[in-house]
């Protein structure tokens, strides 16, 4: 089935610094989504982008939906200890519902006061 | 404002044992899901119901089975728990418009472990 790839697994940043991360795939994807799952909680959506290379921002969040349609990234601006979490990127295909979200493996993020 | 709520969020089971996670959702959605987590795997699909009234299975629904009681209330049933079944479940819920547009809403989780 399709898969996506996640990178970096795991990253260890000091507070205030800026944070990327990408999400490839060998398929083309229509919806390009970015979730976060603090511990202990379930995953909350953070950006949706719908449209080939859509950039959209959330506060300090700001992902990109890859003209290829088959990557997606997310950048964290002047990190916070809050955004302590797993990030999970999922794609779409068109005309496929929510049930045929594929999703990363996720980034989880480390901050150092 | 409870969104998805699931219990137990705990427990621990002997292989061979039966357990069901309950999940309810306040939110009017019609669509609902049950995922499991597993370190580096992201999260898998087990069971969906589109709507009340239907279920289908997703990409790893062996050892499991579910239930639409209801609008709110999705039901997901391990028959005889297996080692491989320890893992994290969510459910989640979506709107019809929403489902569409792939964003869920999640509940808080359940983690089980079975020895």
């Amino acid at each position: 089935g399709q898969q996506l790839n996640q990178s970096p697994q795991s990253m260890f940043i000091q507070e205030g610094e800026d944070v990327s991360m990408n999400c490839t795939s060998s398929s083309i994807f229509n919806t390009w989504l970015w979730y976060k799952q603090e511990p202990g909680e379930g995953p909350v959506l953070l950006i949706a982008l719908y449209k080939a290379g859509e950039l959209t921002s959330n506060g300090r969040l700001t992902a990109q939906f890859g003209i290829t349609r088959k990557d997606s990234f997310l950048n964290i601006s002047a990190s916070i200890p809050s955004d302590v979490g797993i990030y999970f990127c999922a794609g779409q295909s068109f005309g496929q519902g929510a049930q045929k979200l594929v999703f990363g493996q996720g980034t989880r993020l480390t901050i150092n006061p | 404002n409870a969104g998805v709520t699931q219990t137990p969020k705990f427990q621990v089971l002997k292989t061979g044992q039966s357990m069901t996670l309950q999940c309810a959702q306040d939110m009017n959605h019609n669509s609902m899901y049950w995922y499991r987590q597993d370190p580096g795997m992201g999260l898998r699909l087990i069971y969906y119901s589109a709507s009340e009234g239907t279920t289908d299975k997703g990409e790893v629904p062996n050892g499991y089975n579910v239930s639409r009681l209801n609008k709110r209330e999705f039901s997901l049933r391990l028959e005889s728990a297996a080692p491989s079944q320890t893992s994290v479940y969510f459910c989640a819920s979506s709107e019809a418009r929403d489902r569409a547009r792939g964003e869920l809403f999640f509940g808080e989780g359940s983690r089980l472990t079975v020895l």
